[in-house]
């Protein structure tokens, strides 16, 4: 059974850089399947961030894409997420999941496993 | 980016009822739409992919229609466990977007 388990800072100040990982139980992100990252600010909709192969291929959100960074450790089986110069609109519970198939310029497949997501604030 | 419109964004309604969420595309995305169930505190959980395939383990009272840029949820008879948020995500390009979001609250 896939498990995915995301952990970082659950405050982090402004200006400064949102880190987070995600870590995969159950199946091998070395045996494929593109993994993402999505966030959801208290009360509000879902935001997709952006994904990884672990080959390292990836594809961001374009309003996104100037301040992340998705990477992926495959002998620790795990992606990590990296997001500079943040705000307090960076608020948000943020999730990793795995789509249930690939990712390509024309298609992303939909997210099939999810964490249970943490809560990063942004706050001096 | 390709802009996802849901509606209604609250719907009010009782066990046994008939309930359909529709979704729209800013442009055609064929049939590539996803159905999304969110309940409060918890991860979405994927019920419906490409319009219309229901995820496994997904009750069948659940069902997806549409193409191009017109799409409904339909849930045929709704159970107690069915009163969450639900959001459909479009996913004919790379960069995935999602709907607003239906809340579907007992009335």
């Amino acid at each position: 059974q896939v498990q995915l388990q995301e952990s970082g800072p659950g405050l982090v100040k402004p200006s400064e850089t949102l880190s987070l990982t995600c870590a995969v139980s159950g199946y091998s992100i070395s045996s494929g399947y593109y993994w993402g990252w999505i966030r959801q600010p208290p009360g509000k909709g879902l935001e997709w961030i952006g994904s990884i192969y672990h080959s390292g291929s990836t594809y961001y959100n374009p309003s996104l894409t100037s301040r992340v960074t998705i990477s992926v450790d495959t002998s620790k089986n795990q992606i990590s997420l990296k997001l500079n110069s943040v705000t307090a609109a960076d608020t948000a519970v943020y999730y990793c999941a795995r789509h249930s198939g690939y990712c390509s310029t024309t298609s992303c497949h939909p997210l099939v496993y999810w964490g249970q997501g943490t809560l990063v604030t942004v706050s001096s | 980016d390709i802009q996802m419109t849901q509606s209604p964004s609250t719907l009010s309604a009782s066990v046994g009822d008939r309930v359909t969420i529709t979704c729209r595309a800013s442009q055609s995305i064929s049939s590539w739409l996803a159905w999304y169930q969110q309940k409060p505190g918890k991860a979405p959980k994927l019920l419906i992919y490409k319009a219309s395939s229901l995820e496994s383990g997904v009750p069948s009272r659940f069902s997806g229609s549409g193409s191009g840029t017109e799409f409904t949820l339909t849930i045929s008879s709704l159970q107690p466990d069915d009163f969450a948020t639900y959001y459909c995500q479009q996913y004919n390009s790379y960069s995935l977007t999602f709907g607003g979001g239906t809340k579907v609250e007992i009335k």
